[in-house]
């Protein structure tokens, strides 16, 4: 079956200072994986996935996520943090091989204190 | 330009008074899929239609039903909502279905409060 961990709650980062989104995922086949925002009262937003190829993978407003096949992760990363990027993150996986189904971990919420 | 919108945003309601939230796309997708999120919680797979073909989710509550008149709108109701009930009800869309690549697309969610 398909899981999704991020161990993190909350992370807390200074404006500036750079940030990571921890995640880890379990699939059977080959993983998609997305991470996705959701600001307050709002829908989620796509920032990137990993399909195949470059395990780094480059997304909207200066995201990026490195995918590790051997430790399972798929980590969100930006080199230098906002106070507007202060909001949930969901990261999530589908199974490439036939899976429909889309399994989102339970969030982290990003704090960026200026 | 939106993409995919729900309405209304915000529906308070009655203990067992049934209500209905809308979902419409102007993607052309052929799924269309409605989670329920909890306060500060993972969205959970409700069911989704793959065209006209609709699929529940085995933990899916008989009181929540769906209906999908065409491919640009899809309805959620809840026939007799409880107080669990209340939470943000999101709509998505997808392209394709099985083993696919494809990103989901959100809409903004409707927050119900069953009262």
């Amino acid at each position: 079956a398909q899981s999704v961990a991020q161990p993190e709650d909350q992370v807390n980062v200074a404006e500036g200072n750079p940030l990571t989104v921890k995640c880890t995922y379990s699939v059977s086949g080959n993983p998609y994986l997305f991470w996705y925002v959701q600001y307050p009262n709002r829908g989620l937003q796509f920032l990137l996935k990993y399909i195949t190829g470059d395990n780094l993978v480059k997304g909207s407003y200066g995201f990026e996520a490195e995918f590790n096949k051997s430790q399972t992760s798929f980590h969100l990363k930006k080199p230098s943090a906002l106070v507007s990027d202060s909001a949930l993150y969901f990261c999530a996986v589908r199974d490439g091989n036939g899976g429909f189904k889309t399994i989102f971990g339970a969030g982290t919420r990003l704090f960026v204190k200026a | 330009d939106a993409m995919v919108i729900q309405n209304p945003r915000y529906q308070v309601t009655q203990f067992g008074k049934p209500v209905t939230l809308s979902c419409s796309q102007t993607l052309n997708h052929n799924v269309m899929y409605w989670y329920q999120q909890k306060s500060s919680q993972a969205p959970k797979l409700l069911f989704h239609y793959y065209d006209k073909d609709f699929n529940n989710e085995a933990d899916t509550p008989d009181n929540f039903q769906s209906r999908r008149p065409n491919t640009s709108f899809c309805f959620l109701d809840i026939r007799s909502p409880g107080l669990g009930d209340t939470a943000m009800y999101l709509c998505a869309t997808s392209k394709r279905l099985a083993g696919s690549t494809d990103t989901q697309y959100f809409g903004p969610g409707t927050r119900l409060t069953v009262l």
